[in-house]
Formats: structure tokens, sequence, C-alpha cells
């Protein structure tokens, strides 16, 4: 079965700093997708970045990055210059393609971005 | 614009009655999901469906059932309302496969309070 952990229920960080939101994995496919999504208060789920795990080359969105382990089933986002709009809940997602697709989240980062 | 809406943001409902969440998306997508989010728990998958007539049983679909009679309508209905199915829900639908960046979107939620 595929689980996702996020094992970080909050997280702070100073304005224009650095952070880094952790997820680990499990899935018995080889073909997969993952994915960070964003949920402000206005609940509307946002994505943010998304990683092929046939790739080996890391996503990059903006100030938005991702640190994808295959073998150690870790996918990590980094966020850099950090803003007061990125404050917010953070989902870190997992699909099989070809199985309808069905996205597993994780239980939740919530970010909180200081002044 | 595309666009999943859910038709009611708040509910409140009384423990014993029939109720409907409704879920409509304009994409044209074969895919749509309802999911349950509760803090700490993260976003747990109830029912999905990949064709009209079609459904398929997620991770808790104990005391919930699903009715997709068109393509882009999907609802969640719950037969017999209970305080513990107070939550927030989430519809989402994608085209399959998806397997694109912005291949799934959410609608905005519907928070259900039963009391």
């Amino acid at each position: 079965a595929q689980t996702v952990t996020q094992s970080q229920p909050e997280m702070s960080v100073q304005e224009a700093e650095t952070v880094t939101l952790s997820c680990t994995y499990d899935t018995s496919e080889s073909d997969y997708y993952l994915f960070w999504y964003k949920q402000p208060p206005s609940r509307q789920m946002i994505l943010v970045i998304r990683q092929e795990a046939y790739k080996q080359q890391n996503a990059t969105e903006n100030r938005f990055s991702v640190n994808f382990q295959k073998a150690a089933k870790s996918f990590s986002l980094k966020i850099s210059d950090s803003q007061l709009g990125d404050a917010a809940m953070y989902f870190c997602a997992q699909a099989t393609l070809y199985n309808t697709d069905k996205l597993i989240f994780g239980t939740g980062t919530r970010l909180q971005v200081f002044p | 614009d595309v666009k999943v809406t859910q038709s009611s943001r708040y509910l409140v409902k009384r423990t014993g009655e029939k109720v409907f969440l409704e879920c409509v998306q304009d994409m044209d997508h074969e895919n749509m999901f309802w999911y349950r989010q509760d803090p700490g728990l993260g976003l747990r998958l109830i029912y999905f469906s990949y064709d009209v007539k079609m459904k398929e049983k997620g991770d808790i679909p104990e005391g919930y059932s699903v009715s997709r009679e068109k393509k882009e309508r999907f609802s969640l209905i719950l037969e017999s309302a209970s305080t513990n199915q107070t939550s927030m829900y989430l519809c989402a639908s994608s085209p399959n496969p998806s397997g694109t960046a912005d291949g799934y979107t959410f609608g905005s939620g519907t928070r259900l309070t039963v009391v």
C-alpha cells in the first residue's frame, strides 16, 4: 500500500530565510509522481511543484525546489527567500500512474512565516 | 478558467439526516475524487470514480456512498450523518491518465458540521 509521511506538524521561518519541509513515502511501484501542494486559509489546494520518479534531476519552480532521493524514498521541499504569503499548510502527495491516478496525501506541515 | 465547484462552503446538519455534497467540474475530466480533511490526519480518500456510473472505495468509505450519473457531477452521500463525520470535504478531478503537472484540480471545500 502507498503511504506518505510528513514528520513535521509545524515549521516556522523568518522572512527572506530558507526552510525545508520533509516528506517520506513508501510504494512498491516504479512509475509514480510526487507532489507538493499548498493550502492557504482560503482552502484552495495549489500545486507547488511535482516530480516524476523516473527523472533524476530535482524539480524547481522559482523559489521552490525539491530534494528527491529515490532510493531513500524521500522528497523534501525547500523554500528559498521565504515570503509572508508562503504561510500555509503544505501537503506532500504521491500518485501511481495507470492505477486510477489516485493521490495519497501526507498529514501536512503548517508553515508560519515571521517578519 | 477551469473549475471544480462544490455547492456549499459551509453546511450544518443534524445527526441522522441524509446529506448530499455536490461537486461539479467543467473540464471534461474522467476521474473524480472525494477526500476528507481532518487536522493531524491530512487528506484521506473516501471514494473515487473513473467513469460515469463507476465508483471505487478509497481508504475510509464507511458511512459514505457516492453517485456519478453524469461525467461532470460527483455526489457524496452521508446516509445518516453522525457527529464523527464533522469535517472538511474536498472534491477533486483529473483527466485519465493525469500524469501532468496540473492534472489534479481541487474544489474549495465544504466544511460540514453535524450537530
